[in-house]
């Protein structure tokens, strides 16, 4: 089955850098990769989202860049805030199959 | 226009004890998954219904874990007996549309702490 990677696990950013997180996936096939943003207490949330057939996407501050040769696809933050402190989940999907979610990148936002 | 709806939030139980969890979708969302959320770690899929019907249980340890979707509406997970290994997170999501496709919108989850 899909299996996917998210690295780094952890990353410190100060207030007003960029923030990347870059996820791999095994299954060549996959053609849908959301990213959820999971804040503390609370249920992921659905921030982003990126179909096969399209090689970046962005909605203001935040984008997603695919390589379906490579078979990876990032998360793009700019101009970071403290909220977008947060643990951020990447995930992949085959056609109608469950989607599979990364372990998670925890971002802290230094003010 | 409510989210999804999880209770307990919180529950704390002794191994081997009997443990529930309820969820209530979105209104007119016909999917409805179960998610288990380890510490450090990505949701991963326990079982997903289609109105009533459970199509995807395939992770659902059976021998102690069921689920139940009756009408179609509201979910219940249950653990019986629960095992210290089951202390986690237990994520509700719906969706509008079968088959996986669409947004997944997730409660606020129910933290389970086996002791």
């Amino acid at each position: 089955g899909e299996n996917v990677e998210q690295h780094p696990s952890t990353l410190s950013v100060q207030e007003g850098d960029s923030a990347v997180i870059k996820c791999t996936y095994s299954d060549s096939a996959s053609n849908y990769f959301p990213w959820y943003k999971q804040e503390l207490g609370k249920g992921p949330q659905l921030i982003i989202d990126i179909r096969s057939n399209v090689g970046e996407k962005k909605d203001q501050r935040i984008a997603v860049t695919l390589n379906k040769t490579a078979k990876h696809f990032s998360l793009h933050i700019t101009e970071t805030q403290p909220e977008d402190s947060a643990v951020y989940f990447c995930a992949a999907r085959v056609g109608n199959t469950p989607l599979v979610f990364g372990k998670g990148t925890r971002l802290s936002v230094i003010a | 226009e409510a989210g999804v709806v999880q209770s307990p939030r919180y529950k704390i139980i002794e191994k081997k004890q009997p443990v529930a969890f309820w969820c209530n979708p979105i209104s007119g969302h016909n999917t409805l998954y179960w998610y288990l959320q380890n510490l450090g770690q990505g949701p991963e899929l326990l079982i997903r219904y289609e109105n009533e019907e459970a199509v995807d249980d395939s992770q659902l340890p059976k021998d102690r874990f069921s689920a139940e979707r009756l009408k179609g509406v509201d979910s219940t997970l249950k653990i019986q007996p629960a095992e210290l290994g089951d202390s986690a997170v237990y994520l509700c999501a719906s969706s509008l549309g079968n088959a996986n496709t669409g947004e997944l919108f997730f409660g606020e989850g129910s933290r389970l702490t086996v002791l």
